[in-house]
């Protein structure tokens, strides 16, 4: 199975609001709502941000929305702070009854 | 508190076999699943498989069928990943996951600090 395409990176500016998009194919992300998002500080382990396509677990700022459409999920960031820039990652649920993650994106807050 | 607490670091040389470990606590260990995620330096995230450990219910990764083993104590509630002869390509990060309810492997809300393991002759 092949990972998930990401953008390598995404900036924006304090206050703007951002899109990371996912890739995959009708096997994977197009097939399924079981598409997730994580960030990732540097040293830190990940952390969940979205569940389910759109979900947001309890504690993680409504500022992070997901959606889906065909087989391409997004993460959008609102109202972007420096504690934002990370690494994100999606990942999604596969029809081998299998996990695959995106190849990352790393976000950077100018 | 749901807590997944790993082995410590391990340098090994290539070829040599290795156990990694996971303890959870804070909840019952028997009816959640544990994953494995991989993470090579300055690299991505990549999933290597799961765990049941109610059942030993083992799914992998094509990418890592063969290639290691995962494996449960439900005694100890510890989950575990192994490796029969060790490459150079091994050295990563490892960190088990749990997703929040018993029937939702695909989320990993749950993650344990890592273990990072280094192959070097």
């Amino acid at each position: 199975q092949s990972a998930l395409t990401q953008p390598a990176s995404v900036s924006g500016s304090p206050g703007q609001s951002i899109t990371i998009s996912c890739t995959g194919t009708s096997s994977d992300v197009g097939g399924y709502k079981y598409v997730s998002w994580y960030q990732q500080h540097p040293g830190k382990a990940p952390k969940l941000m979205i569940s389910d396509v759109s979900n947001r677990p309890s504690g993680v700022s409504n500022r992070f929305s997901g959606s889906k459409s065909g087989n391409t999920a997004s993460l959008t960031i609102s109202g972007l702070q420096a504690e934002d820039e990370a690494d994100y990652y999606c990942s999604s649920y596969t029809s081998s009854s299998t996990l695959v993650f995106g190849g990352g994106t790393k976000l950077t807050v100018l | 508190e749901v807590q997944l607490v790993q082995s410590g670091a391990e340098v090994k040389k290539p070829g040599e076999s290795l156990k990694i470990s996971c303890k959870g606590s804070g909840y019952s260990f028997n009816s959640y699943w544990i994953g494995w995620v991989r993470q090579m330096p300055g690299k991505g995230l990549e999933w290597m498989g799961i765990i049941y450990p109610g059942d030993s219910d083992t799914r992998y990764s094509p990418s890592f069928q063969g290639q290691v083993t995962i494996s449960a104590d439900k005694s100890i509630s510890t989950a575990y990943l192994q490796w029969s002869s060790l490459k150079a390509s091994d050295t990563a990060m490892y960190y088990c996951v749990r997703p929040m309810y018993s029937n939702s492997w695909y989320r990993m809300d749950y993650w344990g600090q890592g273990t990072l393991v280094t192959v070097s002759s």
